[in-house]
């Protein structure tokens, strides 16, 4: 059984960075893409990337390029999302997910399986 | 990108009603790449439907999803107390894949 487990809620000042990680247990972590999708308070799932560890390479939603950075770490299983220059817009959960089947580019998937999600407040 | 439109932006039913949800694509979704969660407040959201028409694994077979091209739909036959939820729609055929708004299906 696929598990994500994500850090705490996190409160940071307008223009730093966060660093949210999301370890999986239950399967092969390797092939499988994880992604990162975002939700503001109120509001829909935003996705923001995504990573294939097995390749390293993320690839990245066009709103989030330059800001977000998506890694992986094969030997722990435990993939990561950092954000920078934040700002109070970026309040909301955010969430890990991977799907059910090996993929070639991240976020060309449904998720079947999601983190319980990290609340991260940006707040003077 | 493809955007995705759900409408209506909430439905109001009572419990063992049918509940009709759309989803709409500006451009073809290609392989009917196109799935359905459902959400309710404080959780991570639910896998419901893939594939357009795929049930995911433990979903009650009163969920069905039906449509392709750009033109997608959610059927709950008969409205159970924890169905009242958001649910959304997602396309994964290109990247990035992306959401719908969401439609919320509260208790009239």
């Amino acid at each position: 059984q696929v598990q994500l487990v994500q850090s705490g809620a996190e409160v940071k000042k307008p223009g730093s960075s966060v660093k949210v990680s999301c370890k999986a247990s239950g399967g092969t972590f390797s092939s499988y893409a994880i992604s990162w999708v975002r939700q503001a308070p109120g509001q829909g799932l935003e996705w923001m990337g995504g990573i294939i560890p097995i390749f390293g390479t993320a690839n990245y939603a066009q709103k989030f390029q330059g800001r977000v950075t998506i890694t992986a770490d094969e030997s722990t299983s435990t993939a990561y999302m950092e954000l920078s220059s934040l700002r109070s817009e970026d309040t909301a959960v955010y969430y890990c997910a991977r799907g059910d089947a090996p993929i070639a580019v991240a976020g060309t998937e449904y998720f079947q399986h999601w983190g319980q999600g990290t609340l991260v407040t940006v707040s003077s | 990108e493809i955007v995705l439109t759900q409408s209506p932006g909430t439905l109001s039913l009572s419990p063992g009603e049918r509940a009709t949800l759309s989803c709409r694509a500006s451009q073809s979704v290609s392989s009917s790449y196109l799935a359905w969660y459902q959400q309710k407040p404080g959780q991570a959201p639910r896998l419901l439907i893939y594939g357009a028409s795929s049930r995911a694994t433990g979903i009650p077979d009163r969920f069905s999803g039906s449509g392709s091209g750009t033109d997608f739909t959610l059927t709950i036959s008969r409205l159970e107390p924890e169905d009242f939820a958001v649910y959304y729609c997602q396309q994964y055929g290109s990247s990035p894949g992306t959401f719908g708004g969401g439609t919320k299906v509260e208790i009239k």
